[in-house]
């Protein structure tokens, strides 16, 4: 099992330019989660979905956006990069909600935007 | 004030010191998680515990739930323990986690 796997790795974006982040897993999951995290600051949550075909926002929304369209993947899309979103990119899931399951992250994305 | 506190912010030992990472959190939950960052980034799931202790291997992790606190131990520590601790509950909307800023820690040789 490859557990949660994170695409790409690394990324430089200039402003403006748009991208998207691709989380897969293949634990059947229902739940998966986009985190952000950055210095001086706790992991926050961008985005999350319950379960294929159903999205969520998080604490920190703006400027993203995800879809599920199937169950093992979770994408987070950049329409319009900006300064403010270079950050590391954490992809998650877990098998039941409200926090009550472990979690299993990916090894995020190193996001850049110049 | 923060909803997730740990302390302390960073931490240096020597091998082989018992290590004690704690958590305090302002909101009502009914798990709490310890996570482990290593230095590479990635995130690994240690503990989710909603009452008393658990134990895996050299880690214990304790909770408090009338006191809405948290202990994270380490005995014998190794320089491979050498990472950033994270504390997060499910105190959040829909129940997702809220995350502390995370303890590094640092064990020398």
């Amino acid at each position: 099992n490859a557990g949660v796997t994170q695409t790409p790795k690394f990324r430089v974006l200039k402003t403006g330019q748009s991208m998207t982040l691709l989380c897969a897993q293949d634990m059947n999951h229902e739940y998966m989660y986009w985190y952000r995290q950055d210095p001086g600051m706790g992991l926050r949550l961008i985005h999350y979905s319950v379960g294929e075909g159903t999205t969520a926002k998080g604490e920190v929304p703006d400027g993203y956006n995800v879809s599920r369209l199937k169950k093992q993947n979770f994408l987070l899309g950049l329409e319009s990069a900006a300064p403010s979103q270079t950050s590391v990119y954490f992809c998650a899931s877990s098998y039941s909600s409200k926090g009550n399951s472990p979690l299993h992250f990916g090894n995020g994305t190193r996001l850049t935007v110049t | 004030k923060n909803e997730v506190e740990q302390s302390p912010q960073n931490l240096t030992a020597q091998e082989g010191e018992f290590i004690t990472i704690n958590c305090s959190y302002s909101v009502g939950i009914s798990a709490l998680h310890w996570l482990q960052q290593h230095p590479g980034g990635g995130i690994v799931s240690l503990f989710m515990l909603s009452s008393g202790k658990k134990k895996h291997g050299r880690l214990i992790a304790t909770i408090n739930i009338q006191e809405k606190h948290s202990s994270l131990h380490i005995t014998a520590s190794h320089p491979r323990d050498s990472a950033v601790y994270i504390c997060a509950v499910n105190g959040g909307s829909q129940g997702n986690l809220i995350f502390g800023k995370g303890t590094k820690l640092s064990v020398k040789p």
